[in-house]
């Protein structure tokens, strides 16, 4: 099945760093969605977005929907313990979940 | 916690065996998606049943068959399995018909085809 380019694969960085991730597709999206999965659990939201050029907040979060809708951006800011997981991106043409296409990842470590 | 419930959490089990994975969605919730998650080809949507009914199909495997009991609970049976079916197997529910942003999922059955 098809996936989404996600990059970096994985990131080591320091706590307090800020980190970028970013996720293209060759097809354009009307909603990019960004989750985290931690070990021994499902996917969990952390932020949607549904309009070009959108940007939006979860607290120390933000995302960015790419303007020409075949991209977007999840940035961190003074990244933590508690923020080891992989993110995961997912564009959907439809709106629905049944038409997501997920991102192949992005797996974090912060060290102290 | 998601409040999306699924069991088991582990499993393994030969090639060539049936089984079957149980899952319990968050209360009030009508739709159900199976998604399958494996190291090459990432989170992949298998089926979603809302209300009972078959709602969309995605990459489902015709060895494999889902549904969606009154109770709304639902089953994902894989059949006839092989190693490659190896993988996490997770269900998500939503509230309705299913918009993306209002899927939560569940912790996953790991399936170890051996």
């Amino acid at each position: 099945g098809q996936q989404l380019n996600q990059s970096p694969q994985s990131m080591f960085i320091q706590e307090g760093e800020d980190v970028s991730m970013n996720c293209t597709s060759s097809s354009i999206f009307n909603t990019w969605l960004w989750y985290k999965q931690e070990p021994g659990e499902g996917p969990v939201l952390l932020i949607a977005l549904y309009k070009a050029g959108e940007l939006t907040s979860n607290g120390r979060l933000t995302a960015q929907f790419g303007i020409t809708r075949k991209d977007s951006f999840l940035n961190i800011s003074a990244s933590i313990p508690s923020d080891v997981g992989i993110y995961f991106c997912a564009g959907s043409r439809t709106g629905t979940a049944s038409k997501l296409t997920f991102g192949t990842g992005t797996r974090l470590q912060v060290t102290l | 916690d998601s409040g999306v419930t699924q069991t088991p959490k582990h499993l393994i089990t030969a090639t060539g065996q049936r089984v079957t994975l149980r899952c319990s969605p968050r209360s009030g919730d009508l739709s159900v998606y199976w998604y399958q998650q494996s190291l090459d080809q990432g989170l992949q949507f298998l089926i979603q049943y809302y209300n009972g009914e078959e709602r969309a199909k995605g990459n489902i495997l015709e060895r494999f068959s889902a549904q969606q009991f009154p109770d709304l609970h639902s089953e994902l049976n894989l059949s006839s399995l092989e190693l490659g079916d190896s993988a996490l197997y997770f269900c998500a529910s939503s509230p309705g018909r299913g918009g993306a942003n209002t899927i939560y999922f569940g912790e996953g059955s790991w399936l170890t085809v051996v």
